[in-house]
């Protein structure tokens, strides 16, 4: 079974400082990773992923996620946050299931609070 | 992208009613629907996969009986909560697989309080 851990349930920053928010996955097979926001009172929407070929994966709003299969990890990154990235941000591996559509399992978000 | 819309957005129902929940698939046809519940603190969990014109396919530990999930057109699939208890409040949300494996689209998301 897969599974993924998100260590920080809240990350405070202030506007412009950079950003790591953490997300480790264990799975017996090769996996589908994927990084999903929620604004307040919306629902989620793909920041990024990673399918396979390069292991930096570079997503909307200037975030970028690396792939490090040996320490199986997809740590979401970004150089300068800004107020508007106050959000939850979900990290989540793929189960193509027995449909053979994709089911996500999901960490338990981290909520980005940026302050000015 | 495509769109599905999720309705309502929040509802605060009383212990032991039924509340209803509707995702449309606007601009495609959705087959299949993902269920998913987020309780507080924790991850969104799959509760159940809907299927057009055949019976949804529930997780271990859901209660098809009381979370009733009809997916009666390629548009519209729906998750009814049937004699609801405060332990149901929860964070409800749909979601549809894309035209490629790796592809979801998620509803706006349904916050249910019951009193």
């Amino acid at each position: 079974a897969q599974s993924v851990t998100q260590l920080d349930s809240q990350v405070p920053v202030f506007e412009e400082a950079p950003v790591e928010l953490r997300c480790n996955y264990s799975s017996s097979v090769s996996v589908y990773l994927f990084w999903y926001v929620q604004y307040p009172n919306q629902g989620l929407q793909l920041l990024l992923k990673y399918l396979s070929g390069s292991t930096l994966v570079k997503g909307i709003n200037g975030f970028e996620a690396e792939f490090n299969k040996s320490q199986t990890s997809f740590h979401l990154r970004k150089p300068s946050v800004h107020i508007s990235d106050t959000a939850e941000y979900f990290c989540a591996v793929s189960d193509l299931g027995n449909t053979g559509f994709q089911k996500l399992v999901f960490g338990t978000g981290t909520r980005l609070l940026v302050s000015p | 992208g495509a769109v599905v819309s999720q309705h309502p957005s929040r509802v605060i129902c009383k212990s032991g009613t039924s509340v209803k929940i509707e995702c449309r698939s606007l601009d495609f046809q959705a087959t299949t629907m993902f269920w998913y519940r987020q309780f507080p603190k924790q991850s969104l969990m799959l509760m159940a996969t809907s299927n057009e014109g055949s019976k949804a396919t529930y997780e271990q530990g859901v209660e098809k009986d009381k979370f009733l999930i009809n997916h009666a057109s390629l548009t519209l699939s729906t998750l009814t909560v049937t004699s609801a208890h405060p332990e149901d409040s929860s964070f409800y949300i749909c979601s549809a697989p894309g035209w490629v494996p790796t592809e979801a689209f998620f509803g706006q998301g349904t916050r249910l309080t019951v009193v």
